[in-house]
């Protein structure tokens, strides 16, 4: 059975970091596309982030030199690594294996 | 960037009774390898979004046969042959041909 189970959300100051985590089970991440998709409050879906299996990326302009994304093929665990963060990054993030599974999501608050 | 539009933007149907939604994108979605990447997902409230149908009109594991999906290049419709309550909630479609990937507004669905 496939699951992506996340971690790592939060509240953090604006220009603070965080880490989103995802584990996955009942399949390999590293062969498989992977997304971040966001949701700010009540509001619709955003991709922010993107892996293929040949390891390149995709990002959008909004995250675009502030975020990254990469997995630990060990662990087989998705991450996506949040810097300088924005009270507009605030939001519930999913991680997806493109598009089929997700996981539950992950709220993230950037507020002072 | 491919503009995703959804109509109508709210629906209240009666249970048993059809339902459908129209999603439009602004660039065609058909890939020249012969496939058109466009998902249909319900969010049902306090929830990820659930994938129902990929590539126009394959609906996803476990999904239901109430749920249809057709179209071809810009213009996309997914169907409920006979809404259950357990239907309620909002709908996006997305495409992925081509980054960055947009989800439409979203649907709202809820009984009468």
């Amino acid at each position: 059975e496939v699951q992506l189970v996340a971690s790592g959300g939060g509240l953090v100051q604006p220009g603070g970091s965080l880490r989103l985590s995802c584990a996955a089970s009942g399949f390999t991440v590293s062969n498989n596309s992977m997304a971040w998709v966001r949701q700010a409050p009540g509001k619709g879906l955003e991709c922010v982030s993107v892996i293929y299996s040949g390891d390149s990326t995709y990002y959008a302009d909004s995250v675009k030199g502030r975020f990254t994304i990469s997995r630990d093929n060990s662990k087989n665990t998705l991450y996506l690594q949040m810097n300088s963060l924005r009270a507009e990054d605030t939001a519930v993030y999913y991680c997806a294996r493109t598009w089929g599974h997700w996981g539950q999501g992950n709220l993230v608050t950037v507020s002072a | 960037d491919i503009v995703m539009t959804q109509t109508p933007l709210s629906l209240s149907v009666t249970p048993g009774q059809p339902a459908s939604i129209s999603c439009k994108s602004s660039q065609s979605l058909l890939h020249t390898g012969g496939k058109t990447y466009l998902y249909w997902y319900l969010q049902k409230p306090g929830q990820s979004p659930q994938l129902l149908i990929y590539e126009v009109s394959n609906r996803f594991s476990g999904v239901p046969d109430r749920f249809s999906g057709s179209g071809s290049g810009t213009d996309f419709t997914l169907k409920i042959s006979r809404v259950e309550a357990d239907d309620v909630g909002v709908y996006y479609c997305l495409q992925s041909i081509q980054p960055p990937f947009t989800f439409g507004p979203g649907t709202t669905v809820d009984l009468k």
